[in-house]
Protein backbone atom coordinates (compact mmCIF):
# COMPACT_ATOMS: atom_id res chain seq x y z
CA UNK A 1 0.00 0.00 0.00
CA UNK A 2 1.81 3.38 -0.98
CA UNK A 3 2.19 5.92 2.12
CA UNK A 4 2.78 9.39 1.56
CA UNK A 5 4.55 11.24 4.17
CA UNK A 6 5.16 15.36 4.17
CA UNK A 7 7.42 16.67 6.49
CA UNK A 8 7.61 19.26 8.15
CA UNK A 9 4.07 18.87 9.03
CA UNK A 10 3.74 23.41 9.93
CA UNK A 11 5.97 26.20 8.86
CA UNK A 12 6.21 29.46 9.68
CA UNK A 13 8.36 31.72 7.36
CA UNK A 14 8.71 35.75 7.15
CA UNK A 15 7.90 37.42 4.02
CA UNK A 16 10.25 37.07 1.39
CA UNK A 17 12.29 33.88 2.37
CA UNK A 18 12.34 30.94 -0.20
CA UNK A 19 9.93 27.80 1.26
CA UNK A 20 11.03 24.11 0.42
CA UNK A 21 8.43 21.57 1.19
CA UNK A 22 8.89 17.81 0.98
CA UNK A 23 7.23 14.78 0.07
CA UNK A 24 8.20 10.98 0.02
CA UNK A 25 6.81 8.11 -0.89
CA UNK A 26 7.38 4.50 -0.79
CA UNK A 27 6.62 2.71 -3.75
CA UNK A 28 8.26 4.19 -6.82
CA UNK A 29 5.99 2.69 -9.20
CA UNK A 30 3.85 5.67 -9.44
CA UNK A 31 2.72 7.34 -12.87
CA UNK A 32 2.55 10.98 -11.90
CA UNK A 33 2.69 13.27 -8.54
CA UNK A 34 0.59 16.22 -8.19
CA UNK A 35 1.04 19.48 -5.56
CA UNK A 36 -2.52 21.01 -4.54
CA UNK A 37 -3.09 23.91 -2.28
CA UNK A 38 -5.64 24.03 -0.41
CA UNK A 39 -7.18 27.43 1.86
CA UNK A 40 -9.75 26.60 4.94
CA UNK A 41 -12.79 25.18 4.58
CA UNK A 42 -12.20 25.07 0.61
CA UNK A 43 -11.11 22.50 -2.08
CA UNK A 44 -8.15 21.57 -3.34
CA UNK A 45 -6.50 23.74 -6.17
CA UNK A 46 -3.91 22.05 -8.53
CA UNK A 47 -0.55 23.66 -8.47
CA UNK A 48 1.37 21.09 -10.45
CA UNK A 49 1.40 17.74 -11.99
CA UNK A 50 4.74 15.68 -12.84
CA UNK A 51 4.86 12.78 -15.18
CA UNK A 52 6.62 10.06 -13.52
CA UNK A 53 9.35 10.40 -16.77
CA UNK A 54 9.67 13.92 -15.78
CA UNK A 55 12.20 15.44 -13.16
CA UNK A 56 10.81 18.98 -12.72
CA UNK A 57 8.22 21.05 -13.16
CA UNK A 58 7.77 24.90 -13.23
CA UNK A 59 4.76 27.41 -12.84
CA UNK A 60 5.76 30.99 -12.17
CA UNK A 61 7.30 31.21 -8.42
CA UNK A 62 6.80 27.01 -8.29
CA UNK A 63 9.20 24.62 -8.85
CA UNK A 64 8.60 21.00 -8.23
CA UNK A 65 11.39 17.95 -8.14
CA UNK A 66 11.03 14.50 -8.88
CA UNK A 67 13.20 11.70 -7.97
CA UNK A 68 11.07 8.83 -8.56
CA UNK A 69 13.75 6.40 -7.79
CA UNK A 70 14.25 7.25 -4.32
CA UNK A 71 10.66 8.32 -3.48
CA UNK A 72 11.00 11.90 -3.27
CA UNK A 73 9.34 15.26 -4.21
CA UNK A 74 9.91 18.62 -3.37
CA UNK A 75 7.86 21.67 -3.64
CA UNK A 76 10.03 25.05 -4.19
CA UNK A 77 8.16 28.25 -3.74
CA UNK A 78 10.33 31.78 -4.23
CA UNK A 79 10.28 34.59 -2.32
CA UNK A 80 7.17 33.66 -0.36
CA UNK A 81 4.56 36.45 0.03
CA UNK A 82 1.88 36.75 2.81
CA UNK A 83 -0.89 35.07 -0.07
CA UNK A 84 0.95 31.62 -0.04
CA UNK A 85 -0.44 30.72 3.37
CA UNK A 86 -2.71 27.54 2.99
CA UNK A 87 -2.05 23.81 3.24
CA UNK A 88 0.14 22.22 0.56
CA UNK A 89 -0.43 18.18 -0.47
CA UNK A 90 1.23 16.02 -2.68
CA UNK A 91 -0.07 13.25 -4.48
CA UNK A 92 0.71 10.33 -5.99
CA UNK A 93 -1.13 8.16 -8.71
CA UNK A 94 -0.50 4.54 -9.55
CA UNK A 95 -3.08 3.46 -11.77
CA UNK A 96 -6.46 5.38 -11.19
CA UNK A 97 -5.95 5.95 -7.38
CA UNK A 98 -4.41 9.16 -5.75
CA UNK A 99 -2.93 9.05 -2.20
CA UNK A 100 -2.42 11.78 -1.02
CA UNK A 101 -0.03 13.20 1.98
CA UNK A 102 -1.39 15.09 4.94
CA UNK A 103 0.07 18.23 4.10
CA UNK A 104 2.54 20.98 4.99
CA UNK A 105 0.20 23.82 6.82
CA UNK A 106 2.39 27.37 5.99
CA UNK A 107 2.13 30.60 7.34
CA UNK A 108 4.10 33.61 5.44
CA UNK A 109 4.50 36.36 7.99
CA UNK A 110 4.10 39.93 6.70
CA UNK B 1 -11.47 25.91 -17.44
CA UNK B 2 -12.62 22.99 -15.79
CA UNK B 3 -15.02 23.41 -13.56
CA UNK B 4 -16.61 21.03 -10.82
CA UNK B 5 -19.62 21.69 -8.62
CA UNK B 6 -21.04 20.59 -5.66
CA UNK B 7 -24.68 20.95 -4.87
CA UNK B 8 -24.12 22.50 -1.17
CA UNK B 9 -20.96 23.96 0.65
CA UNK B 10 -22.43 23.35 4.20
CA UNK B 11 -25.12 20.54 5.00
CA UNK B 12 -26.55 19.68 8.55
CA UNK B 13 -28.62 16.21 8.22
CA UNK B 14 -30.03 14.14 11.32
CA UNK B 15 -28.84 10.57 12.24
CA UNK B 16 -30.46 8.19 10.17
CA UNK B 17 -31.41 10.41 7.10
CA UNK B 18 -30.70 9.78 3.28
CA UNK B 19 -27.89 11.89 2.35
CA UNK B 20 -27.44 12.83 -1.13
CA UNK B 21 -24.56 14.62 -2.50
CA UNK B 22 -24.09 15.69 -6.11
CA UNK B 23 -21.09 16.89 -7.86
CA UNK B 24 -21.30 18.10 -11.64
CA UNK B 25 -18.46 18.66 -13.85
CA UNK B 26 -18.41 20.62 -17.25
CA UNK B 27 -15.10 19.12 -19.09
CA UNK B 28 -16.61 15.82 -19.79
CA UNK B 29 -14.09 13.72 -18.01
CA UNK B 30 -14.84 10.14 -17.81
CA UNK B 31 -12.89 9.46 -14.56
CA UNK B 32 -15.17 10.68 -10.92
CA UNK B 33 -14.34 10.38 -7.45
CA UNK B 34 -15.43 10.91 -4.24
CA UNK B 35 -12.93 11.96 -0.97
CA UNK B 36 -13.56 12.55 2.57
CA UNK B 37 -11.03 14.96 4.61
CA UNK B 38 -10.90 14.57 8.14
CA UNK B 39 -8.10 16.23 10.12
CA UNK B 40 -5.21 13.89 11.19
CA UNK B 41 -6.33 11.70 8.12
CA UNK B 42 -6.18 13.29 5.25
CA UNK B 43 -7.68 12.30 2.17
CA UNK B 44 -9.31 9.57 1.74
CA UNK B 45 -11.00 7.62 -1.59
CA UNK B 46 -14.51 6.56 -0.75
CA UNK B 47 -15.51 5.84 -4.67
CA UNK B 48 -14.43 6.40 -8.01
CA UNK B 49 -16.31 5.92 -11.46
CA UNK B 50 -14.57 5.46 -14.78
CA UNK B 51 -17.89 5.80 -17.13
CA UNK B 52 -21.28 6.53 -16.98
CA UNK B 53 -22.98 3.12 -14.60
CA UNK B 54 -19.72 2.19 -13.40
CA UNK B 55 -18.49 2.14 -10.25
CA UNK B 56 -15.42 0.66 -8.08
CA UNK B 57 -15.03 1.25 -4.11
CA UNK B 58 -12.50 2.83 -2.82
CA UNK B 59 -10.43 2.63 0.63
CA UNK B 60 -13.51 3.32 2.66
CA UNK B 61 -16.62 2.68 1.00
CA UNK B 62 -18.49 1.29 4.04
CA UNK B 63 -21.83 3.06 4.71
CA UNK B 64 -21.71 4.80 1.21
CA UNK B 65 -23.00 4.52 -1.98
CA UNK B 66 -22.86 6.38 -5.05
CA UNK B 67 -24.72 6.69 -8.61
CA UNK B 68 -23.34 7.90 -12.06
CA UNK B 69 -26.62 7.98 -14.29
CA UNK B 70 -24.74 10.60 -16.72
CA UNK B 71 -21.63 11.35 -18.03
CA UNK B 72 -21.28 14.95 -15.53
CA UNK B 73 -22.83 13.85 -12.48
CA UNK B 74 -21.94 11.70 -9.62
CA UNK B 75 -23.32 11.31 -6.76
CA UNK B 76 -22.50 10.44 -3.27
CA UNK B 77 -25.08 8.47 -1.32
CA UNK B 78 -25.08 8.15 2.26
CA UNK B 79 -28.37 5.40 3.05
CA UNK B 80 -28.44 6.02 6.95
CA UNK B 81 -26.64 8.85 7.97
CA UNK B 82 -24.38 8.61 11.31
CA UNK B 83 -22.45 11.01 13.34
CA UNK B 84 -18.96 9.72 12.30
CA UNK B 85 -19.48 10.56 8.43
CA UNK B 86 -19.64 14.41 9.81
CA UNK B 87 -16.76 15.94 7.39
CA UNK B 88 -15.73 17.54 4.50
CA UNK B 89 -16.64 15.62 1.35
CA UNK B 90 -14.51 16.69 -2.10
CA UNK B 91 -15.88 15.82 -5.19
CA UNK B 92 -13.31 15.52 -8.06
CA UNK B 93 -12.61 14.02 -11.90
CA UNK B 94 -10.03 13.47 -14.64
CA UNK B 95 -9.62 12.54 -18.12
CA UNK B 96 -8.66 8.62 -18.13
CA UNK B 97 -5.48 6.55 -18.10
CA UNK B 98 -2.79 8.61 -20.24
CA UNK B 99 0.20 10.91 -19.31
CA UNK B 100 -1.41 13.79 -18.46
CA UNK B 101 -4.25 12.20 -16.05
CA UNK B 102 -4.46 15.50 -13.35
CA UNK B 103 -7.49 15.62 -11.05
CA UNK B 104 -9.36 18.85 -10.79
CA UNK B 105 -11.00 19.26 -7.20
CA UNK B 106 -14.73 21.01 -6.22
CA UNK B 107 -15.57 23.43 -3.39
CA UNK B 108 -16.20 21.00 -1.03
CA UNK B 109 -19.06 20.05 1.15
CA UNK B 110 -18.99 20.58 4.75
CA UNK B 111 -21.24 17.61 6.13
CA UNK B 112 -22.41 17.68 9.87
CA UNK B 113 -24.67 14.80 10.91
CA UNK B 114 -26.50 15.27 14.63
Amino acid sequence: KQEVTQIPAALSVPEGENLVLNCSFTDSAIYNLQWFRQDPGKGLTSLLLIQSSQREQTSGRLNASLDKSSGRSTLYIAASQPGDSATYLCAVRDDYKLSFGAGTTVTVRA
Amino acid sequence: DVKVTQSSRYLVKRTGEKVFLECVQDMDHENMFWYRQDPGLGLRLIYFSYDVKMKEKGDIPEGYSVSREKKERFSLILESASTNQTSMYLCASSFPRGSSYEQYFGPGTRLTVT
